[in-house]
């Protein structure tokens, strides 16, 4: 049963393109959206996270939207850059636990 | 500035063999949690612990055992390992809960059981 799903296994962009991934989830007691980047060999790093009272947030070249009605959040990068390439993880939380259930992963490659 | 240190990195198990998977960090952070990663699949949470002697199953914790006798250290124990627990684990800690706290992961760690 996965509660997290990320349906698209890879997405490859041009640089200085826009990269669209996808998430989607089943359990409306998800609270709290985040994503995280992994390298080969390295463990995952923080991206960016969202609040279900919220429907976007911003850091920099990346931004978060949230379809709470929809189940579905997308992470937006722009413009890509070939350091982007790296496997994107959507993860989430159900309210007032501590837990985070992830998706399986996006493999983004950016190419010049 | 260390993070989250896991070891062994890479270890290879026979079947029946115990381990333990060891992890510290010195953030000072309350909750740590174990995690596996099966290829092609995301993360799944084998225990966590919101703070020294505090333990709670996650989504797969059947094969293993966790304790945290102190905030720095969580090792991870593997008994009578099988070969469905091959796999790449990884530990993470977070100051608080996981809303609106960043959690840190370690980098892994590499088991084969054969």
């Amino acid at each position: 049963d996965q509660q997290v799903k990320q349906n698209s296994p890879s997405l490859s962009v041009q640089e200085g393109r826009i990269s669209i991934l996808n998430c989607d989830y089943t359990n409306s007691m998800f609270d709290y959206f985040l994503w995280y980047k992994k390298y080969p060999a390295e463990g995952p790093t923080f991206l960016i996270s969202i609040s279900s009272i919220k429907d976007k947030n911003e850091d920099g070249r990346f931004t978060v939207f949230l379809n709470k009605s929809a189940k579905h959040l997308s992470l937006h990068i722009v413009p890509s850059q070939p350091g982007d390439s790296a496997v994107y993880f959507c993860a989430a939380r159900a309210i007032n636990t501590d837990k985070l259930i992830f998706g399986t992963g996006t493999r983004l490659q950016v190419f010049p | 500035n260390a993070g989250v240190t896991q070891t062994p990195k890479f270890r290879i198990l026979k079947i029946g063999q115990s381990m333990t998977l060891q992890c510290t960090q010195d953030m000072n952070h309350n909750y740590m949690y174990w995690y596996r990663q099966d290829p092609g699949m995301g993360l799944k949470l084998i225990y966590y612990s919101v703070g020294a002697g505090i333990t709670d199953k996650g989504e797969v914790p059947n094969g293993y055992n966790v304790s945290r006798s102190t905030t720095e250290d969580f090792p991870l124990r593997l008994e009578l390992a099988a070969p469905s627990q091959t796999s790449v684990y990884f530990c993470a800690s977070s100051k608080q809960g996981i809303g609106g706290n960043t959690i840190y992961f370690g980098e892994g760690s590499w088991l084969t059981v054969v």
